[in-house]
């Protein structure tokens, strides 16, 4: 079945500095992925769609600038949080879809920190 | 538009009892549904999907669900409880067709297996 991959799993940062997380689809090319957070104990909020070779959608309310999306091929995304605050830690995770079929598969997810 | 409502944070059936677990949609065009199960801090998995095909739609472990259009409906059923099903479910919705968009999601039920 379809794979992704999400890496690290979890991470731990200082406030102020960035941080790169990564999604991969191993087994199939994705041409859209999307990216998540998901509050304690509460349900999933999509922050942006992300288009191999154009610019990411962001959602209504999500700072294109702290987030910035990067889709530079069909197996990869990546999520980087910048100038990091205590109130981005959250549970962050990547969904990719594996076209023609419409369901999405979606990464181990990445714990981040900021401290 | 698309929203999803799930009755109940949480859901406690006995070992090998019914479950059930509630979910309506809102969607202003034809909908895409879908249940996904999470475990504690691991991503989602798909239990299964409608997509206009048959409205009785088998998913993995045991699990069903009935799309019933008038009823705005997709409720989440398994016969027979086993421990192993304690997790969080979550439905989702996205419009149809081509699932190129993300997903908007229920707040999830906590299902709690009682032995």
């Amino acid at each position: 079945g379809a794979v992704v991959s999400q890496h690290p799993s979890w991470v731990i940062c200082k406030s102020g500095t960035s941080v790169k997380i990564e999604c991969r689809s191993l087994d199939f090319q994705a041409t859209t992925m999307f990216w998540y957070r998901q509050f304690p104990k509460q349900s999933l909020m999509l922050m942006a769609t992300s288009n191999e070779g154009s610019k990411a959608t962001y959602e209504q309310g999500v700072e294109k600038d702290k987030f910035l999306i990067n889709h530079a091929s069909l197996t990869l995304s990546t999520l980087t949080v910048t100038s990091a605050h205590p109130e981005d830690s959250s549970f962050y995770i990547c969904s990719a879809r594996d076209p023609p079929g419409v369901e999405q598969y979606f990464g181990p997810g990445t714990r981040l920190t900021v401290t | 538009a698309q929203s999803v409502t799930q009755l109940g944070s949480h859901v406690s059936v006995s070992e090998g009892a019914l479950v059930l677990l509630r979910c309506n949609y809102s969607s202003s065009v034809p909908p895409y549904l879908f249940w996904y199960v999470q475990y504690p801090n691991q991503g989602l998995q798909l239990l299964l999907k409608y997509t206009s095909a048959a409205t009785l739609v088998k998913g993995i472990n045991g699990f069903e669900a009935e799309f019933k259009k008038s009823e705005t409906s997709f409720h989440l059923t398994k016969p027979s409880a086993h421990m192993s099903d304690a997790a969080e479910y979550f439905c989702a919705v996205s419009p149809a067709p081509g699932g190129a968009d993300g997903l908007t999601f229920g707040k999830g039920t906590h299902l709690i297996i009682q032995p």
